[in-house]
């Protein structure tokens, strides 16, 4: 099993250009979550997808930002317009189940984005 | 509001010295806590989880509820234990982690 994986693990745009991020979870599992690190802080949870569904994106910022998670392929965090406050580390991580005592959230490399 | 304070960005210890690396939490239930820990150019990964009271790497955690704290704790730090120590809180029957800022450890030789 490869672990969740991640990709760009590094992307430079310039503001106003769009960034996507992509993340393929764990095999087996069907629950993604994005989390944005800023400098200096911890994660903060944006959204919370199953297959097809957004489930709570609470954290998610209400314009520029997107999630999607389709029936195939990967999970896409979608940021527009980017702008320099968006420079940050992204971190997504998969599970099998949701909630639970025994549930584990295992996470990815995550993507640095850098806006110019 | 939920809230993960790690009061140390960073702890410096010699190898062989006892490590503990503080966490403390706001919340008015009953919390899942959790560690998870960054080594160099590796991905996030728990280290350990208060329900199963388990030891991992020689760490341990105690989850204090009249303090809120959940410390990590080692008594004898070894180099490969440099890394980023993460705090989380789990509300009970929710998803989402809380996280605090992150302490960075470093073990000298």
């Amino acid at each position: 099993n490869a672990g969740v994986m991640q990709n760009p693990r590094h992307l430079v745009r310039r503001r106003g250009q769009e960034a996507r991020l992509r993340c393929s979870p764990m095999k087996g599992h069907s629950h993604v979550y994005w989390y944005r690190q800023l400098p200096e802080e911890g994660l903060k949870f944006m959204v919370y997808l199953q297959k097809e569904n957004i489930i709570d994106e609470s954290g998610m910022p209400k314009e520029r930002f997107s999630a999607e998670f389709p029936k195939e392929g990967p999970s896409i965090l979608r940021i527009q317009q980017v702008v320099r406050g968006d420079s940050a580390a992204y971190f997504c991580a998969s599970s099998r189940t949701s909630g639970g005592p025994q549930e584990t959230q295992y996470f990815g490399p995550g993507t640095r984005l850098l806006v110019l | 509001a939920q809230r993960v304070t790690q009061p140390e960005k960073l702890l410096s210890v010699f190898k062989g010295a006892p490590v503990e690396l503080k966490c403390n939490y706001s919340y008015s239930g009953s919390p899942e806590l959790f560690w998870y820990v960054q080594y160099s150019r590796q991905r996030l990964q728990l280290l350990l989880r208060h329900i199963s009271r388990e030891s991992i790497k020689g760490f341990t955690a105690d989850l204090n509820k009249g303090e809120t704290s959940f410390h990590l704790k080692k008594p004898f730090a070894q180099e490969e234990d440099s890394a980023m120590y993460y705090c989380a809180l789990r509300v009970v029957s929710n998803y989402q982690l809380i996280w605090g800022a992150g302490t960075k450890l470093i073990i000298k030789p």
